[in-house]
């Protein structure tokens, strides 16, 4: 079974520019997270979907992040413009639904360097 | 709210040896579920066990091992017979019933030497 795949996996780039991160679930997992991981920290939920529809953004940074899930499958997080603080890895993951036992499996991660 | 409580920040221990990560929650959900995972250097959260608040046995996959302790709110992590590629970054997390946001604790750097 294909694991969760995300790409770039690393991204250097200056404050103010945009950056934009792809992932694609494990097939057939409703469920679909952007976590942000500061290094040294815990990674921190940014958003999650249930299929194509947004269940939690509420720490999300909506001034300068965005994300969609247009078709329920893959999903794109887009940092515009970046700051320096938003230098993280971040990962996406993905379950078969919201149900508290299922696993959730998380995606290498990509790393945002903003200088 | 949920808070997840890794009070180790950093842990060794000598190859072949077991190890215990604690991790303390805190919650008002009558039911959730607890998980830890492993993060090596590459970056990837890599799960390693569940346990439902609800089970009466303690989860085991392979030499892991989580010590469930609810009234204690407490699933220490126990890793038995530890190998040199055991070196990570050990987090746990929780994830409520209604199935929104799995919380972290901020994790354990666990170094295994020789």
């Amino acid at each position: 079974e294909a694991g969760v795949a995300q790409s770039p996996r690393y991204k250097i780039i200056e404050k103010r520019q945009s950056v934009a991160f792809w992932c694609n679930p494990i097939s057939g997992h409703a469920t679909l997270y952007w976590y942000q991981q500061i290094l040294g920290q815990g990674p921190k939920l940014l958003i999650q979907f249930q299929n194509n529809g947004v269940v939690d953004d509420s720490q999300l940074p909506k001034d300068r992040f965005s994300a969609e899930r247009l078709k329920g499958v893959d999903s794109t997080l887009k940092i515009q413009p970046a700051k320096l603080e938003d230098s993280a890895v971040y990962l996406c993951a993905s379950s078969l639904d919201r149900t508290a036992g299922n696993t959730i499996y998380f995606g290498e991660g990509s790393w945002l360097t903003v200088v | 709210a949920q808070k997840i409580t890794q009070t180790q920040p950093g842990m060794f221990v000598q190859e072949k040896e077991a190890v215990t990560l604690d991790c303390t929650y805190d919650t008002s959900d009558q039911s959730y579920g607890l998980f830890w995972y492993k993060q090596p250097s590459s970056g990837e959260m890599i799960f390693l066990i569940y346990q439902g608040s609800y089970d009466e046995q303690n989860a085991t996959e392979g030499r892991y091992s989580l010590n469930f302790q609810k009234a204690r709110k407490s699933a220490n992590l126990v890793i038995s017979a530890s190998q040199l590629g055991d070196s990570a970054m050990y987090f746990c997390a929780m994830r409520p019933r209604g199935g929104n946001k799995l919380t972290f604790g901020t994790g354990t750097q666990l170094k295994v030497e020789l």
